[in-house]
């Protein structure tokens, strides 16, 4: 199967301050992953696409310069919260798609970001 | 807007019976997929059918896909207590758009 590796899963952090999620695809070349963000109780919403080599599309409602996406390789993707904030706290998805595997998508196991 | 839309957004069953979660989407699609999520974890794919099948099964998991009306159910059969999880419906954004939107989900509880 394929496997999409996310780090951390878990970071407390303090108002201000930027966090780093990596998320990486550990048996498959992703050209693409998505970003998700998941508050309680609640569905995924689609933050942004990232595409390996190329700028991020970002998904309408979705400061760019607030969540900075790096795809610089086939088998990572970061998604960097900037000058975090309370409201930023939430659970950070992952998940790409495996060309060998059809349209399904592969998760990582997520990040849950609290901020201070 | 929500593409997909689950229903019961949460079911409680005991051990043993069958458990039903119906999904309807806005657009055209030419599949849909259904996920599941532990609490606190990533999303597993659990089956996709295409536009052209009106039903399919995997192992104790039952789709059908209803494209006139817009509607899917997932039907777990023999449930267990180890399918509690919340499951949900996901629709490409557009046609045949890699992107995949998600439904609010049902969160289903099975009791032993």
């Amino acid at each position: 199967g394929a496997v999409v590796s996310q780090h951390p899963s878990w970071v407390i952090c303090k108002s201000g301050t930027s966090v780093k999620i990596e998320c990486r695809s550990l048996d498959f070349q992703a050209t693409t992953m998505f970003w998700y963000r998941q508050f309680p109780k609640q569905s995924l919403m689609l933050m942004a696409t990232s595409n390996e080599g190329s700028k991020a599309t970002y998904e309408q409602g979705v400061e760019k310069d607030k969540f900075l996406i790096n795809h610089a390789s086939l088998t990572l993707s970061t998604l960097t919260v900037t000058s975090a904030h309370p409201e930023d706290s939430s659970f950070y998805i992952c998940s790409a798609r495996n060309p060998a595997g059809g349209e399904k998508l592969f998760f990582g196991s997520g990040t849950q970001l609290s901020v201070l | 807007s929500q593409q997909g839309e689950e229903d019961p957004q949460a079911l409680s069953i005991q051990e043993g019976e069958n458990a039903t979660m119906n999904c309807s989407y806005k657009t055209s699609i030419n599949n849909l997929q259904w996920y599941r999520q532990n609490s606190g974890r990533g999303l597993v794919h659990l089956i996709l059918i295409r536009s052209n099948e009106r039903e399919k099964h995997s192992g104790r998991l039952r789709v059908t896909l209803d494209t006139s009306k817009k509607s899917s159910s997932l039907l777990i059969t023999a449930s267990r207590a180890a399918d509690t999880a919340s499951y949900f419906c996901a629709t490409p954004t557009q046609g045949g758009s890699e992107k995949l939107v998600f439904g609010k989900g049902t969160k289903l509880t099975v009791n032993p």
